[in-house]
């Protein structure tokens, strides 16, 4: 089985600071990891992906994410936080050794990111 | 590309009624399609994984008399959620996949079903 944690349920961040959204997983075989956005009653918008390569991945609207194999994490990153970031966040992970890419993603509870002016 | 809709956006119901929510694929041929249950302030959870041609595979504690997954042709699936009560108020959101890009899932904007 393979699961994805959040451990913030909101994080609260200075316009113009750097932002961090924490995410872990755990997956038995090779971790795909995503994150999407998502705003208040609409679907989830694609950020940025790991499949393969580069531990450090770059994705959409200036945000980054590191993968970091030995601890297990795929925190979100992004140099200078703006209020039109303000959304809620997932991680989601699947296992990149099955299924032949038709599985389902496990998702994280989701992170809420508010950006104060 | 890779755009993925969804019919309706919104759907307010009698209990006991039946709905009927399409997700579409609107500019490729979607090998796969998923169907994922979002609860007020919770994270996604997947549902359901629908394969053009077959039955869908149901995740453990998803009733598969409840919540009917038809996936006609590569670019339409449809979630019917069968006597509906109030306690399968939620949003439904959809996911698609195709043969080229199936590390990434393109998803609907969701349906927001209340039931009365």
């Amino acid at each position: 089985a393979q699961s994805v944690a959040q451990p913030e349920d909101q994080v609260n961040v200075a316009e113009g600071n750097p932002l961090t959204v924490k995410c872990t997983y755990s997956v038995s075989g090779n971790p795909y990891l995503f994150w999407y956005v998502q705003y208040p009653n609409r679907g989830l918008q694609f950020l940025l992906k790991y499949i393969t390569g580069d531990n450090l991945v770059k994705g959409s609207y200036g945000f980054e994410a590191e993968f970091n194999k030995s601890q297990t994490s795929f925190h979100l990153k992004k140099p200078s936080a703006l209020v039109s970031d303000s959304a809620l966040y997932f991680c989601a992970v699947r296992d990149g050794n099955s299924g032949g890419g038709a599985d389902g993603l496990t998702f994280g509870k989701g992170t809420h990111l508010i950006i104060q002016p | 590309g890779a755009v993925v809709s969804q019919h309706p956006s919104r759907v307010i119901c009698k209990s006991g009624t039946s709905v009927k929510i399409e997700c579409r694929s609107l500019d490729f041929q979607a090998t796969t399609m998923f169907w994922y249950r979002q609860f007020p302030k919770k994270s996604l959870m997947l549902m359901a994984t629908s394969n053009e041609g077959s039955k869908a595979t149901y995740e453990q504690g998803v009733e598969k008399d409840k919540f009917l997954i038809n996936h006609a042709s590569l670019t339409l699936s449809t979630l019917t959620v069968t006597s509906a009560h109030p306690e399968d108020s939620s949003f439904y959101i959809c996911s698609a996949i195709t043969g080229l890009t199936y590390n990434e899932q393109f998803f609907g904007p969701g349906t927001r079903l209340t039931v009365l």
